[in-house]
């Protein structure tokens, strides 16, 4: 089955540093993947997607880079704000299935 | 705000209680899910709507019982849980029930508790 995994569960950056973040997935058919950001207290945030035919995609402080090769997928955040302290976790979908299967996240705390 | 809203934000009940969550969105969305977050476990699909039916059920136990009235609502109706059914249960909201082609929309989620 399908499995979507984080390197680590923890990280802890300095603010003005720059943050990445990791994530592994098993299923070479996955095609579509997506990080979100979880706050205490709140529902999961969309932060940016990818699609397979891509390897990079940038955002606004944030990109994600796509290693199909690898299976590998990373969210760098660019000039880490005490705002940015979360849970940060990835998800894939494969286009011939209807739901996407999301990794156990890391908790990224951004010290001031 | 997310545009979608669920209450209660945090409950707590016995085994032999009967609770409901609810749901809106107020996003003009056609699709939406129930998903369960167990701590340190991965987020888990429960259900999917589209257009108010039923069109994905991840082998939930029928302890758990969707309903989606129409597409602004959804409720999920709960009856002798069990503590392993302790989590926080999110819904969520997209314009379609196509996953790979919409970014879905969560709301804050309920805490629940089963004592």
């Amino acid at each position: 089955g399908e499995s979507v995994g984080l390197h680590l569960p923890t990280l802890s950056v300095q603010e003005g540093d720059n943050s990445i973040i990791n994530c592994a997935y098993s299923n070479s058919a996955s095609d579509y993947f997506i990080w979100y950001k979880q706050e205490s207290g709140k529902g999961p945030q969309f932060i940016i997607d990818i699609r397979s035919n891509m390897d990079k995609r940038q955002g606004q402080r944030v990109t994600v880079l796509l290693n199909k090769t690898v299976k590998h997928l990373s969210l760098q955040i660019a000039a880490t704000q005490p705002g940015d302290s979360a849970v940060y976790f990835c998800a894939e979908n494969m286009d011939t299935g209807n739901q996407f299967y999301f990794g156990t996240g890391t908790s990224l705390t951004v010290i001031p | 705000e997310t545009g979608v809203t669920q209450t209660p934000r945090h409950l707590v009940m016995g085994m032999t209680n009967k609770k409901s969550l609810k749901c809106e969105q107020h996003l003009g969305h056609n699709a939406m899910y129930w998903y369960k977050q167990s701590a340190k476990k991965p987020l888990e699909l429960m259900f999917v709507y589209s257009l108010e039916e039923r069109v994905e059920n991840n082998s939930v136990p029928s302890r758990f019982s969707p309903e989606c009235p129409n597409s602004s609502h959804l409720f999920l109706h709960l009856h002798t849980l069990q503590p392993e059914d302790s989590a926080l249960y999110l819904c969520a909201s997209s314009l379609s029930g196509v996953v790979h082609l919409d970014e879905q929309y969560f709301g804050p989620g309920t805490r629940l508790t089963v004592t």
